[in-house]
């Protein structure tokens, strides 16, 4: 089926806005996890879900940040008052799960731009 | 916590072979990925070891010594596409599948 896929690709948004970030994983994929990527660095985790539960969000760099998944497939990135260092491309990806392959899919990234 | 080291640049010929190498520490190992990431663009999956041994797929292969913390990606036959950052990632053992990334390697093929 279709691949991880992110909207939007690419956000501009002022310092102190706040943003929505959106993720949809690849159909049956319980695990989902979001990173954010700045310029010449890998991916840097910030959150873990396997199925509707965030199993690990050590990586959100604080209280600003936020996500949920709901039901289980799609979710989303909040951020709140946002900084001009949350500037990033922030990644989505998923796997099978515990149970399934460890390889994670990548979607192509939401570009996010605090001016 | 875990710690991944790879080399930030590197230039090879095409046709030619290049080797990028990848050391770890980590409290407890569960595996290691090596992603492509073309400027731009979302990683790509290339292999995945968890065992010692090396790897074959076409083109590129990858090793593992666990004992030693360290792998590394093997691209033959380097063609002009292959230009890209090559991403060391590890997972930790521990119940789920958290992958930490190394800051990735830019492989930069010249003709």
């Amino acid at each position: 089926g279709a691949g991880v896929s992110q909207t939007p690709s690419n956000k501009v948004t002022e310092k102190g806005k706040y943003v929505e970030l959106r993720c949809d994983p690849i159909s049956g994929h319980t695990a989902l996890y979001w990173y954010r990527q700045s310029l010449g660095q890998g991916p840097e985790f910030l959150i873990y879900f396997q199925g509707t539960g965030a199993a690990d969000d050590s990586g959100l760099p604080n209280d600003r940040f936020f996500a949920v998944r709901p039901e289980g497939s799609v979710s989303t990135l909040k951020i709140q008052r946002t900084e001009r260092g949350d500037s990033a491309v922030y990644l989505c990806a998923s796997s099978a799960g515990d149970r399934g392959s460890k390889t994670q899919y990548f979607g192509p990234g939401t570009r996010l731009l605090v001016l | 916590g875990q710690n991944i080291d790879q080399p930030t640049e590197m230039t090879a010929t095409e046709g030619a072979i290049v080797q990028i190498n990848c050391t770890y520490q980590t409290s407890g190992f569960n595996g290691l990925f090596w992603y492509q990431q073309h400027a731009g663009e979302a990683p790509t999956f290339l292999s995945y070891n968890v065992l010692d041994g090396l790897e074959e797929k076409g083109r590129f292969s990858s090793f593992l010594s666990r004992s030693k913390g360290y792998s590394y990606l093997l691209l033959k036959e380097l063609q002009m596409k292959d230009s890209a950052s090559y991403l060391c990632a590890v997972s930790a053992s521990g119940g789920y599948q958290k992958v930490t990334f190394g800051t990735g390697t830019k492989l930069q093929v010249i003709p």
